[in-house]
């Protein structure tokens, strides 16, 4: 069982340049989420995606883009890397929302900018 | 917006001692509470969860109770193990989305 599949597991950047995060799931899940992780942060949301064809911004947005592209596939992309997004991210996805909703994660996507 | 407080870690414990991690959260409405784990390397998977006030959350022999009279949901178990070393989120989500809000997580270190 797949679940939710990020790409690339681990990354470095120089400072300014571009990328895409990828994420897929095979659950037939409506909604999808991007999380950084940082030490002593927790986990914060910088996009969601609650359906095919929606996104919208999380807490810590800026520096950020997404692509819903399809019902399996959310991208994060980060335009001009900086060294503030070092981070690990998560991708996750659920079913449909609601106050029952279980969150499901990848594997993370472990992003060093220099 | 919500927020969540969890005691900071490490957390560190001999096998089959007793485990609570305290969690704390404000968030408007009456929202649903969770504990997350992420086992090294990995993501984070739901562990527990209640949707009401008195509800207890179990799953391979922990616990929480929802208390809403003091706005916590601390995470108890009885008697730990060293595969239950991980870091532990507290989550709580409410609103239109329920979108979950992370605490800051606690790690739990079980030595032999």
């Amino acid at each position: 069982n797949a679940g939710v599949t990020q790409t690339p597991k681990f990354q470095v950047l120089k400072t300014g340049q571009s990328m895409t995060l990828q994420c897929a799931q095979d659950m037939n899940h409506n909604s999808m989420y991007w999380y950084r992780q940082d030490p002593g942060m927790g986990l914060r949301l910088i996009y969601y995606s609650a359906s095919e064809g929606t996104t919208d911004k999380g807490e810590v947005p800026n520096g950020y883009n997404v692509s819903r592209l399809n019902k399996r596939e959310f991208s994060l992309r980060l335009e001009s890397a900086a060294p503030s997004q070092t981070s690990v991210y998560f991708c996750a996805s659920s079913e449909a929302g609601g106050r029952n909703e279980k969150l499901f994660f990848g594997s993370g996507t472990q992003l060093s900018v220099l | 917006g919500d927020s969540v407080t969890q005691m900071e870690g490490p957390v560190t414990l001999s096998e089959e001692a007793f485990l609570t991690i305290n969690c704390t959260y404000t968030a408007t409405g009456y929202p649903s509470l969770f504990w997350y784990v992420q086992y090294p390397g990995e993501g984070l998977q739901l562990l527990l969860k209640a949707t009401k006030a008195d509800d207890k959350g179990s799953n391979k022999g922990f616990e929480a109770t929802y208390r809403k009279e003091t706005t916590s949901f601390h995470l108890e178990k009885g008697s730990v193990q060293v595969s239950d070393s991980a870091v532990y989120f507290c989550a709580t989500a409410s609103g239109g989305s329920y979108i979950p809000t992370f605490g800051r997580g606690t790690s739990l270190i079980v030595h032999p």
